[in-house]
């Protein structure tokens, strides 16, 4: 059983740009969520699709958006970079139990200048 | 609105001593409550959850914790350190409905030789 996998491990990017980052989930695993990670923090909830519809959104603006596709293969998009954005970025996905703890990728780090 | 606040930052133990890293949550509804862990350049382990069932719950590695619902706490123990326990770990929270995990700021431990 192969777990959560992400691409790419690093990127930069300028302010400005648009960037798609992407996320495989853990094999059986219906929900993919993403988090942002700033250094020194903790992740802080982005979004969570389902059955590839948005299933709960964090405090972050429209220009965050995300897609999930039917073999539950996920997409990160944010559009207008903005130097805050440079951070750590976090796939997760849940099993079709419905327990609530998830299960991490190695996540995406992203850097914008 | 559901929280959680982990009360050290930093926390700095001699190999072969207890580790003591302390949590406390705020949840209006029973909470889901979980320990990550976070390797530098690595993505989040799942140590240990607690879903209402017992109140003291073994996780990986020899890690433990405790729910106590009078304290609102769950702090994380391990009798005895090891150098590869060395690592920042994150208190996390998550109520039935909601589709988020919540985490602390994190704690960082360090394991002195």
């Amino acid at each position: 059983e192969t777990g959560v996998t992400q691409s790419p491990t690093h990127l930069i990017k300028t302010r400005g740009q648009q960037v798609t980052l992407r996320c495989s989930s853990q094999s059986g695993h219906n929900t993919v969520s993403w988090y942002q990670q700033a250094l020194g923090q903790g992740p802080q909830f982005i979004f969570q699709y389902y059955r590839e519809e948005e299933n709960g959104r964090g405090n972050f603006p429209p220009r965050f958006s995300g897609l999930q596709f039917p073999n539950y293969s996920s997409e990160l998009n944010v559009n207008a970079l903005e130097l805050d954005d440079s951070a750590l970025y976090l796939c997760a996905s849940n099993p079709k139990t419905g327990d609530y703890e998830q299960y991490f990728g190695p996540g995406t780090r992203l850097t914008v200048t | 609105a559901q929280s959680v606040t982990q009360l050290d930052s930093h926390v700095s133990v001699s190999e072969g001593t207890p580790v003591l890293l302390r949590c406390n949550y705020s949840s209006s509804y029973s909470p889901s409550l979980f320990w990550y862990v976070q390797h530098p350049n690595k993505g989040l382990q799942l140590l240990l959850k607690y879903t209402s069932a017992a109140t003291l719950v073994k996780g990986i590695n020899g890690f433990e914790a405790e729910f106590k619902k009078s304290e609102t706490s769950f702090h994380l123990t391990k009798p005895s350190a090891h150098m590869s326990d060395a690592a920042e770990y994150f208190c996390v929270v998550s109520v039935a409905g909601r589709r988020a995990l919540t985490f602390g700021s994190g704690t960082r431990l360090q394991v002195q030789p």
